[in-house]
C-alpha cells in the first residue's frame, strides 16, 4: 500500500501567518492532489501536479511536487480565517484506479 | 452545477440491519467511489466501480456491498450493521483516471 503522511497533524495560527503543510510517501506518483475539507462537507479539489518539481499557485496557495515524485508541499501566505479546514493530499493507489489519502493536516486560522 | 448526491445527511440504524446508501451524479462520469472516514484513520476505500456493472474491493470490503445498475448511481450496502460502522461515508466520482474527484457531502451513519 502506498502510504501518504501528512505533516503537521494539527496547526492553529493567526490570521495573516504563513504556514506550509507537507505530504510525502516513500513511493513514486506519477500525481498526487490536494483537497480541501470544511466540517459536515465532503472534500473539494484543489489542485493536481503531476510533473516532478512543478510549482501550481491558486491564489495565496502554492503547491509544489517533489522533484523524485514522492512528496509534495501546501503554502499558504497570509492566512485568513476561510483557509480553515482539514488540507488532504492523494495520490493514485495499487488499484491503478483509485486514491489513497493522507490523514490531513488540521489547520485552524483566527482572526 | 455539477453535482454528487447522497440521499441522507444522517442515518440512524440498529445493530443487524440492512442498510443502503444511494449516491448519484449527474456528471455522466465513469468512475464511482464509496470511502469511510474517521478521526485518526482518515479516508479509507470501500470499493468503486471503473464503469457501469463493474466494481471492485478496496482496502477495507468486508461488511460491505456495492451495486451499479447504472452509471449514475452507485449504492453502499452494509449487509448486517454492526456498531464498528459507524462513521462518515463520503461517495465521489470521477470523469477517468486523470482527474480529481467530485464528492458528495457525506452521510454520517450512526449503529446503535
Amino acid at each position: 500500500t502506498q502510504l501518504l503522511e501528512q505533516s503537521p497533524q494539527f496547526l492553529s495560527i493567526q490570521e495573516g501567518e504563513n504556514l506550509t503543510v507537507y505530504c510525502n510517501s516513500s513511493s513514486v506518483f506519477s500525481s498526487l492532489q490536494w483537497y480541501r475539507q470544511e466540517p459536515g462537507e465532503g472534500p473539494v479539489l484543489l489542485v493536481t501536479v503531476v510533473t516532478g518539481g512543478e510549482v501550481k499557485k491558486l491564489k495565496r496557495l502554492t503547491f509544489q511536487f517533489g522533484d523524485a515524485r514522492k512528496d509534495s508541499s501546501l503554502h499558504i501566505t497570509a492566512a485568513q480565517p476561510g483557509d480553515t479546514g482539514l488540507y488532504l493530499c492523494a495520490g493514485v493507489g495499487d488499484s491503478g484506479y483509485a486514491l489513497n489519502f493522507g490523514k490531513g493536516t488540521s489547520l485552524l486560522v483566527t482572526p | 452545477d455539477v453535482k454528487v448526491t447522497q440521499s441522507s445527511r444522517y442515518l440512524v440504524k440498529r445493530t443487524g440491519e440492512k442498510v443502503f446508501l444511494e449516491c448519484v451524479q449527474d456528471m455522466d462520469h465513469e468512475n464511482m467511489f464509496w470511502y469511510r472516514q474517521d478521526p485518526g484513520l482518515g479516508l479509507r476505500l470501500i470499493y468503486f466501480s471503473y464503469d457501469v456493472k463493474m466494481k471492485e474491493k478496496g482496502d477495507i470490503p468486508e461488511g460491505y456491498s456495492v451495486s451499479r445498475e447504472k452509471k449514475e448511481r452507485f449504492s453502499l450496502i452494509l449487509e448486517s450493521a454492526s456498531t464498528n460502522q459507524t462513521s462518515m461515508y463520503l461517495c465521489a466520482s470521477r470523469k477517468g483516471r486523470p482527474y480529481g474527484y467530485t464528492f458528495g457531502s457525506g452521510t454520517r451513519l450512526t449503529v446503535v
